[in-house]
């Protein structure tokens, strides 16, 4: 079974400063996908940024970087240079790998609420 | 690319009636959808897969007979929410196969 573990119910950053929002995860998979989601108040799950476990390198998308560490299993989202818009709640997320109706499944960590200060 | 349109975006209902929710891919043909609950200040769990053309299937705990998952066409995936109660207001999702898009989610209350 997979297990996706985020262990900040809450974060606060400065704007401009930088902030990590941890995950960890469990699989005995040797395939599988690391997600990052941004949900604001309306509820929408907008995707930030994509790892697969093969990758060699982390994966960057503008102001999102994932340091992703295998061998501790962990996909830590960096956010830099905060932005009052980035006031949300943050949900890291493991996909099941191919083969089978369940390929594309998402297991969701608890998420972790984001709070930027002017 | 990948659009999922998903209607209504938020519905109040009496106890007792029963709700639809469709998600519609605009761009693409979905033969799987995912659909997930999320109730308030908590995680998004998966309910149920559709599949095109064959049976969904349920996670463990999900009453199948209560969330009804048609999925008749590559475009179009629907959950009725039938006979529904007070405990069934929660937040419902949808997503096709990938995990890279959503739709935009049901917020349903029954009072």
């Amino acid at each position: 079974a997979q297990k996706i573990t985020q262990t900040q119910p809450g974060m606060f950053v400065q704007e401009k400063e930088a902030v990590t929002l941890d995950c960890t995860y469990d699989t005995s998979d040797p395939s599988y996908g690391l997600f990052w989601y941004k949900q604001p108040s309306s509820g929408e799950m907008i995707f930030l940024i994509y790892q697969g476990s093969y990758d060699q390198q982390n994966a960057t998308e503008g102001r999102y970087s994932l340091n992703f560490q295998k061998a501790r299993k962990s996909a830590n989202l960096v956010i830099s240079a905060s932005q009052l818009g980035d006031s949300a709640m943050y949900f890291c997320a493991m996909r099941s790998p191919g083969g089978g109706t369940s390929y594309g499944k998402l297991t969701f960590g608890q998420g972790t609420i984001l709070t930027v200060h002017p | 690319g990948a659009v999922v349109s998903q209607h209504p975006s938020w519905v109040i209902c009496k106890s007792g009636t029963s709700v639809k929710i469709e998600c519609r891919s605009l761009d693409f043909q979905a033969t799987t959808m995912f659909w997930y609950r999320q109730f308030p200040k908590q995680s998004l769990m998966l309910m149920a897969t559709s599949n095109e053309g064959s049976k969904a299937t349920y996670e463990q705990g999900v009453e199948k007979d209560k969330f009804l998952i048609n999925h008749a066409s590559l475009t179009l995936s629907t959950l009725t929410v039938t006979s529904a109660h007070p405990e069934d207001s929660s937040f419902y999702i949808c997503s096709p196969r990938g995990g890279y898009t959503f739709g935009s989610g049901t917020r349903l209350t029954v009072v």
